[in-house]
């Protein structure tokens, strides 16, 4: 069965620290891979997918098919980073469903 | 920019009763999903809808749950019967189209409590 693991439930940086929020996943095929921020009392939203290869607010996620990964990544944190983070996954064919990691809260300290 | 809507923001219901959860997606979106977020745990699909028909749905959505789009703005979740279980977060999402590339946007959700 496909699914998607975030190991860190907590990840407490300074500001102006790197970040890496990890995500691993599991499936055979050729997933498309999504991160999905929540800030504080506000909606999820889609911050990247794999596709797309761009940078958002400074963050990137590289998809590694080895590894089976899909880090979130940013050099430099800011405090309005802090938000949870939530990787997911979606088959490529017959479904549209998303598949949800547990989610990392990110905190970034002044 | 258009979002989507959720209401009531927060539901307080007595095990047993009946609750209708409502979302009105963004208005040329044609796929509908439902999902849920139990306290600390991962966001879980529910089901899809499109065409006013299921089009996919998880083992969690039995027979006491069901969905409609009643007239051509509302996209609403029924819980039957609630069970203390049923408490979470339920999350609905729209998409204009499916497949690679296409984006789901989340609504702010809707906090169920079953009492």
């Amino acid at each position: 069965a496909q699914r998607v693991t975030q190991p860190e439930k907590l990840l407490s940086v300074f500001k102006g620290a790197p970040v890496e929020l990890k995500c691993n996943y599991s499936y055979s095929g050729s997933p498309e891979l999504f991160w999905y921020v929540q800030y504080s009392r506000q909606r999820l939203q889609l911050l990247l997918r794999h596709i797309s290869r761009e940078s958002i607010k400074g963050f990137t996620a590289d998809l590694n098919k080895g590894e089976t990964s899909f880090h979130l990544k940013k050099p430099f944190a800011q405090e309005e980073d802090s938000a949870m983070y939530y990787c997911a996954l979606r088959k490529t064919y017959n479904t549209d469903k998303l598949i949800f990691g547990t989610g990392t809260r990110l905190q970034v300290f002044p | 920019e258009p979002e989507v809507t959720q209401t009531p923001s927060h539901q307080v219901t007595q095990m047993g009763q009946e609750v209708i959860l409502r979302c009105v997606p963004i208005s040329n979106h044609l796929y509908f999903y439902w999902y849920r977020q139990i306290l600390g745990q991962k966001v879980e699909f529910l089901v899809s809808f499109y065409n006013n028909e299921i089009s996919e749905k998880s083992e969690i959505f039995d027979d006491q749950f069901s969905v409609e789009r009643p007239d051509g703005s509302n996209f609403t979740l029924k819980i039957r019967s609630t069970k203390l279980e049923d408490s979470a977060m339920y999350f609905c999402a729209s998409s204009q189209r499916t497949g690679r590339g296409y984006e789901q946007y989340f609504g702010p959700g809707t906090r169920l409590t079953v009492t």
